[in-house]
């Protein structure tokens, strides 16, 4: 079977980073993905990584760690509308399972 | 990047009705859609595989003749609820893959559907 980690909340403030872990089981891995979710709306692709290593987009990066079944999402310069679910999901075949979810909050 | 769309996003309905749900890629061909459901702060749940031109994929516990998936075409696939109970209420999302390999699924809007 499959399953992953995450912490359940994390709050910060408003220009601070904050990074939200991820482990897994899995077997059949692919690749880890990260993804956003507002309340009441759909999750929307942060990012993914196949490999090892630190994968930048904007203000937003992610790390995996195959060998460690480790990866995380950091997130800088923290605004506001960034207060969001966000979800590890391994891909394994054609399918992904999602991570519980971290529900970040932002404060000012 | 791809579009999906999906409708109703939101649709009531009494007990022992059935409901359709619709996922159309807008831009792109998905041979592959998957169902997810969704509690209130809770994680995205896997329900099914729909594939273009043959039978969906259920997960381990998910009611196949509760929730009839059909993908007749490349742009639709479609989830109809059949006499729908108050339990059944939840957030329904569809998404798509745009080729076989990557890590981005495209999401629809979502659907949240309430049995009286």
């Amino acid at each position: 079977g499959q399953s992953l980690e995450q912490p359940s909340e994390v709050t910060a403030v408003e220009g601070a980073i904050v990074q939200i872990n991820c482990t897994y089981q899995t077997s059949g891995f692919y690749g880890l993905s990260w993804y956003q979710q507002h309340d009441g709306g759909a999750p929307t692709f942060l990012s993914y990584n196949a490999l090892d290593g630190l994968e930048e987009t904007g203000r937003f990066s992610s790390f995996l760690s195959r060998s460690d079944s480790y990866g995380y999402l950091l997130l800088q310069e923290l605004q506001m509308k960034d207060s969001a679910s966000y979800f590890c999901a391994v891909g394994y075949g054609q399918n992904f399972v999602f991570g519980p979810g971290t529900r970040l909050s932002v404060l000012p | 990047g791809a579009v999906v769309s999906q409708h109703p996003s939101r649709v009531i309905c009494k007990s022992g009705t059935s409901v359709k749900i619709e996922c159309r890629s807008l831009d792109f061909q998905a041979t592959t859609m998957f169902w997810y459901r969704q509690f209130p702060k809770k994680s995205l749940m896997l329900m099914a595989t729909s594939n273009e031109g043959s039978k969906a994929t259920y997960e381990q516990g998910v009611e196949k003749d509760k929730f009839l998936i059909n993908h007749a075409s490349l742009t639709l696939s479609t989830l109809t609820v059949t006499s729908a109970h108050p339990e059944d209420s939840s957030f329904y999302i569809c998404s798509a893959k745009t080729g076989p390999s990557g890590g981005e699924l495209f999401f629809g809007e979502g659907s949240r559907l309430t049995v009286l």
